[in-house]
């Protein structure tokens, strides 16, 4: 089945410093990878959608220059979370997405990474 | 914009009960929707899918789903729970031909053998 890694799966820094998150498509190529920050007993937020070699698109309340997302191949998505503060402290998830073709034209399905969780101090 | 409600937040069963998760979308268009686990320290894992067809779908693990539209509703079965079956279960939708997810908040099924 499809993988999705991440890296790392937990990190603690200073506020103030900046953290990359990596997302990885292990054996499949992903036009679309997504990341998802998960607060203590609650849902998944969709932050942001990567598109490989295109700007990402950010969703409402996102800010685009702290959570900086790169989508530099087909296999590889990064967040770096800029200038990081203790209430960004959270569970960060990004999944990833190859097209697959249904009887309602592009179908995707998602296959998620096992999250980083981000303490800052 | 759409919103994925899921009533029930915390479930406790005993073995071999019968299950059924709520959820209720907002969406008056054509989606896809799904039901995904999150096993305790562990990744999300898609139970099932639903994107056209038969509103009644099955999934890994004895899971089962029928999509109502008239009720906007995709809840989730399992005729007898198993203790493995603790986790937290999300349902989720998006709108045919958009990627994105949206999510509900969330059920922690309790399992007591």
């Amino acid at each position: 089945g499809a993988v999705v890694s991440q890296h790392p799966s937990r990190v603690i820094c200073k506020s103030g410093t900046s953290v990359k998150i990596e997302c990885r498509s292990l054996d499949f190529q992903a036009t679309t990878m997504f990341w998802y920050r998960q607060f203590p007993k609650q849902s998944l937020m969709l932050m942001a959608t990567s598109n490989e070699g295109s700007k990402a698109t950010y969703e409402q309340g996102v800010e685009k220059d702290k959570f900086l997302i790169n989508h530099a191949s087909l296999t590889l998505s990064t967040l770096t979370v800029t200038s990081a503060h203790p209430e960004d402290s959270s569970f960060y998830i990004c999944s990833a997405s190859p097209l697959i073709r249904g009887t309602s034209g592009g179908v995707d399905e998602q296959f998620f990474g096992p999250g980083t969780r981000l303490t800052v101090l | 914009a759409q919103s994925v409600s899921q009533h029930n937040h915390h479930v406790i069963l005993s073995e071999a009960a019968s299950l059924e998760l709520g959820c209720n979308y907002s969406y008056g268009g054509t989606v896809n929707l799904f039901w995904y686990v999150q096993y305790p320290g562990q990744h999300l894992q898609l139970l099932l899918k639903y994107f056209s067809g038969d509103p009644l779908v099955k999934g890994i693990k004895g899971f089962e789903a029928e999509f109502i539209k008239s009720k906007f509703s995709f809840n989730l079965r399992k005729p007898s729970v198993q203790w493995s079956d603790t986790a937290e279960y999300f349902c989720a939708v998006n709108e045919a031909g958009r990627r994105a997810l949206t999510f509900g908040s969330g059920t922690r099924l309790q399992v007591q053998p």
